[in-house]
């Protein structure tokens, strides 16, 4: 079965500085892996996937993540973090050929400071 | 394009109350899905439609929960009995198709508190 740790629960940064969010999983198959952002009483909202193709992946609002099999690893980062980034942010794995449902990490707050 | 949406968005209720959530998932999106979230934690998956067909409902508690999908739209999850633990984040999803590269768009949620 697949599985996901976000190694940090909480993560406080200052504005316009970088954005470190990390993210470990664990899959028998070919992994899908996603990172979801939730803003207060928002919905949970895709902020980029990786399916295979470029293990660099460029989501929505600057952020971006490396697949790195080899690591395990699928961190999420930005170069300048903005007011508007605090938020909670989950990663998601799922399992082509598996389960195929997704799995969520428990999620990292961040805090941006002005 | 309207997103998925859910009624209501806040529910309080007493223990051993019925209790009913409601979704409509984006327009022909044939796979739902409802997950619970509690507090600090990431949603867990309890119930999978694919159209009318509820394809994966393992983690759906049964003894009290229920979910129903006529007609392959709209969706009810119903809570009867409920129970104080039951208090958390109730989501919907919908997504075009079903497979592991899909993307699933959330509502806002319907916020339980059974006193």
């Amino acid at each position: 079965a697949q599985s996901v740790t976000q190694l940090d629960s909480h993560v406080s940064v200052s504005e316009g500085t970088p954005v470190l969010l990390r993210c470990n999983y664990s899959s028998s198959y070919s992994p899908s892996l996603f990172w979801y952002v939730q803003h207060p009483n928002k919905g949970l909202q895709l902020l980029l996937k990786y399916t295979s193709a470029a293990t660099l992946v460029k989501g929505i609002n600057g952020f971006e993540a490396e697949f790195k099999k080899s690591e395990t690893s699928f961190h999420l980062t930005k170069p300048s973090a903005h007011m508007s980034d605090a938020a909670e942010y989950f990663c998601v794995v799922s399992e082509q050929g598996g389960s195929e449902k997704l799995v969520f990490g428990k999620g990292t707050k961040l805090t941006v400071n002005p | 394009e309207a997103g998925v949406v859910q009624s209501p968005r806040y529910k309080i209720i007493e223990k051993k109350q019925p209790v009913a959530f409601w979704c409509n998932p984006i327009s022909g999106h044939n796979t739902l899905y409802w997950y619970l979230q509690n507090l600090g934690q990431g949603p867990e998956l309890l119930i999978r439609y694919e159209n009318e067909e509820a394809v994966d409902d393992s983690q759906l508690p049964k003894d009290r929960f229920s979910a129903e999908r006529l007609k392959g739209v709209d969706s009810t999850l119903k809570i009867q009995p409920a129970e104080l633990g039951d208090s958390a984040v109730y989501l919907c999803a919908s997504s075009p198709g079903t497979g592991a590269q899909e993307t699933q768009y959330f509502g806002p949620g319907t916020r339980l508190l059974v006193l």
